[in-house]
């Protein structure tokens, strides 16, 4: 089975601070991995996805994440945050076998950026 | 590129009344089709399933249930909504390991 683990619900930073939101994952198989975000009462748009490629995966907004296989994880980073920054971050891990490939996502994060 | 669209992006309806949520998909052809629901704190859960027309997969027992009618086309629905089934309904299509979410729909149960 597959699952994924966000270490802190909620994560407060400063405008202009380092942004780390922490994933684990785990599966049985080489995983496909993903990061979403989720503004208030709307659908979720993909940042970024590790499909076996680069290690160091480049996304949209000026996020990045590292695969680590070692420590079976994905973090997601942005050198300096923004205030626009401020939503619900979700990591997945593509499932496989009777579920279809279906994602399987963490609990969430929520990010806030005080001025 | 998938386009999934989902509609109402609101509801309020009370409990025992029945239930249709209708999610769409343009751009891609035969994708498989997720509805998750989202409750506060809890993340998203995978309620159904489908890799094809008429082919419905149900990951947690529970007041609802799912069709696909169409290829394109992927319903929820219930019977008798529970004050347990409100939330922030989600459809999600997958195609080439790329899946695309709808907006959602908030239902309020009352």
């Amino acid at each position: 089975a597959q699952s994924v683990t966000q270490l802190g619900s909620h994560v407060s930073v400063s405008e202009g601070a380092l942004v780390l939101l922490r994933c684990n994952y785990s599966s049985s198989v080489p995983p496909y991995l993903f990061w979403y975000v989720q503004y208030p009462n709307q659908g979720l748009q993909l940042l970024l996805k590790y499909t076996s490629a680069a290690t160091l995966v480049k996304g949209i907004n000026g996020f990045e994440a590292e695969f680590k296989k070692s420590e079976t994880s994905f973090h997601l980073t942005k050198p300096s945050a923004h205030m626009s920054d401020a939503a619900e971050y979700f990591c997945a891990v593509s499932g496989g076998g009777g579920s279809q490939g279906n994602l399987i996502f963490g609990k969430g994060t929520k990010l806030s950026v005080k001025p | 590129s998938q386009t999934i669209h989902q509609w109402p992006a609101t509801l309020v309806q009370p409990v025992g009344s029945p239930l249709s949520l209708e999610c769409t998909v343009e751009g891609t052809s035969n994708p498989n089709l997720y509805w998750y629901r989202q409750a506060a704190g809890r993340g998203l859960q995978l309620l159904f399933y489908s890799v094809g027309i008429g082919q419905i997969s149900s990951e947690v027992p529970q007041n609802l249930s799912a069709s696909r009618p169409q290829d394109r086309q992927f319903i929820l629905s219930s019977k008798k909504l529970l004050l347990s089934d409100s939330g922030f309904y989600l459809c999600a299509g997958r195609a080439n390991y790329g899946y695309t979410f709808g907006s959602g729909t908030r239902l309020t149960v009352v």
